[in-house]
């Protein structure tokens, strides 16, 4: 079983739509969760983290961790085609080590 | 503009030509990593460096090589590539070194045939 699971999609919305891209995470000692965004022929890039449960919100951006449930997600609401990337959740427990998951792509048509 | 290069972007080499890719950060981060990334696997670590001289083992090693001489470089050696290497290559730089806001490279996509 692997450490970070996601679901690679593909998904495709319209625009304006909300978003939600999920994770689960096997790790209890996990703390820290990140969501990176990857444009094609990108490298990654920090989007948001949230340390331990709770919420993050910046802007159409929501990060959320259930630690009772190990589960990640992003929502991004009302969708914009300039969102449409691969979307990679990570998860950091210490020792310079970062697991990622696999990423989904998503696809927001105009 | 801070950044992180990496160079080539693109190679094809053949089985068990010796390569390097290298990587720069204009960051004066200490912390930096080497990342592979293919199809339903995602990014996995290969190697990191805490600092100058300081490197370690990440998830898939095997077969790859680091070195930290200045810590704005860590070129990533190939001794004796083979076709399984054949991926996309990231070089990632963190000022933390709780390591979770990493600035990636643009990649490099490595073809052994």
């Amino acid at each position: 079983q692997k450490e970070v699971e996601q679901d690679p999609g593909p998904l495709s919305v319209p625009e304006g739509a909300i978003v939600s891209l999920n994770c689960t995470y096997s790790n209890s000692a996990f703390q820290y969760f990140m969501w990176y965004r990857q444009y094609s022929r990108k490298g990654p890039e920090l989007l948001m983290y949230t340390y331990s449960s709770g919420n993050k919100e910046d802007g159409r951006f929501t990060a959320q961790v259930d630690k009772s449930s190990k589960y990640i997600s992003l929502f991004i609401r009302d969708s914009q085609p300039s969102d449409s990337a691969t979307y990679l959740c990570a998860s950091y427990t210490g020792g310079f080590k970062t697991i990622f998951g696999a990423g989904t792509r998503l696809f927001v048509k105009a | 503009e801070a950044q992180v290069t990496q160079n080539p972007r693109y190679l094809i080499t053949v089985t068990g030509k010796k390569l390097t890719v290298t990587c720069s950060q204009n960051m004066n981060h200490e912390y930096m990593s080497w990342y592979r990334q293919d199809p339903g696997l995602g990014l996995r670590q290969i190697y990191y460096s805490m600092n100058v001289e300081v490197t370690d083992k990440g998830d898939v090693p095997e077969g790859y090589k680091v070195s930290r001489k200045e810590k704005r470089n860590f070129p990533l050696i190939l001794e004796s590539p083979s076709p399984n290497q054949t991926s996309l290559y990231f070089c990632a730089s963190s000022l933390s070194s709780v390591g979770y806001e990493q600035y990636f490279g643009p990649g490099t996509r490595l073809t052994v045939t």
